[in-house]
């Protein structure tokens, strides 16, 4: 069994729709988690930093962490074309700790 | 991509021949990543450096091996290819500040035949 399991879809849905992605997790040591877009054959580019349980949000971006239920989130709020893109989950545990865990990543496709 | 460049950005090469692939960064960021990116598997961790000629091994690092002589430069080798280490292979930095974590460059898309 995988340490971070993501459905990789993929997921469409219709411009302007709100998105959920999610990521669930078996080592309960993790304590930082962050959310990557990916574009088609671009490197992987940092959305969103969170440590913790909570919630924080950026813009039409929010994260979500529940520690408890080894589950975080990310939702997209009137989502665009442009939010079209594969997007990973990742974590660790304590800081400077180097080794991050990903996902496999969910490929959203929004339909105009 | 924060300032990141690698090259090549994509090659073809033979089973056995040696490859080294560069990462460069201007930003003089201390920690710098190698990743491979495969279907199924994610991205994971070949080797890592925290300074100068300081380097230590990720999750999968057989066969591959990493130098750093300059802060701005880490190279990936591959001393001898085989088909199993074609991938897209990720260079990273680690942000500074409280934020500690990692910044990924464009990519390099290596096959290996």
């Amino acid at each position: 069994q995988k340490e971070v399991e993501q459905d990789p879809g993929p997921l469409s849905v219709p411009e302007g729709a709100i998105v959920s992605l999610n990521c669930t997790y078996s080592n309960s040591a993790f304590q930082y988690f962050m959310w990557y877009r990916q574009y088609s054959r671009k490197g992987p580019e940092l959305l969103m930093y969170t440590y913790s349980s909570g919630n924080k949000e950026d813009g039409r971006f929010t994260a979500q962490v529940d520690k408890s239920s080894k589950y975080i989130s990310l939702f997209i709020r009137d989502s665009q074309p442009s939010d079209s893109a594969t997007y990973l989950c990742a974590m660790r545990s304590n800081f400077g700790n180097e080794k991050l865990t990903f996902g496999t990543g969910t490929r959203l496709t929004i339909i105009p | 991509d924060a300032g990141i460049t690698q090259s090549p950005r994509h090659k073809v090469t033979e089973t056995g021949t040696p490859v080294t692939l560069r990462c460069h960064q201007t930003e003089n960021h201390r920690y710098m990543y190698w990743y491979r990116q495969d279907p199924g598997h994610g991205l994971r961790l070949i080797h890592y450096s925290y300074g100068v000629k300081d380097t230590d091994k990720g999750e999968v690092s057989d066969g591959y091996s990493v130098s750093r002589s300059k802060t701005e430069d880490f190279l990936l080798t591959l001393e001898s290819a085989t088909s199993s280490q074609t991938s897209v292979y990720f260079c990273a930095i680690r942000g500074q500040g409280n934020t500690d974590t990692q910044y990924f460059g464009p990519g390099t898309r290596l096959t290996v035949l």
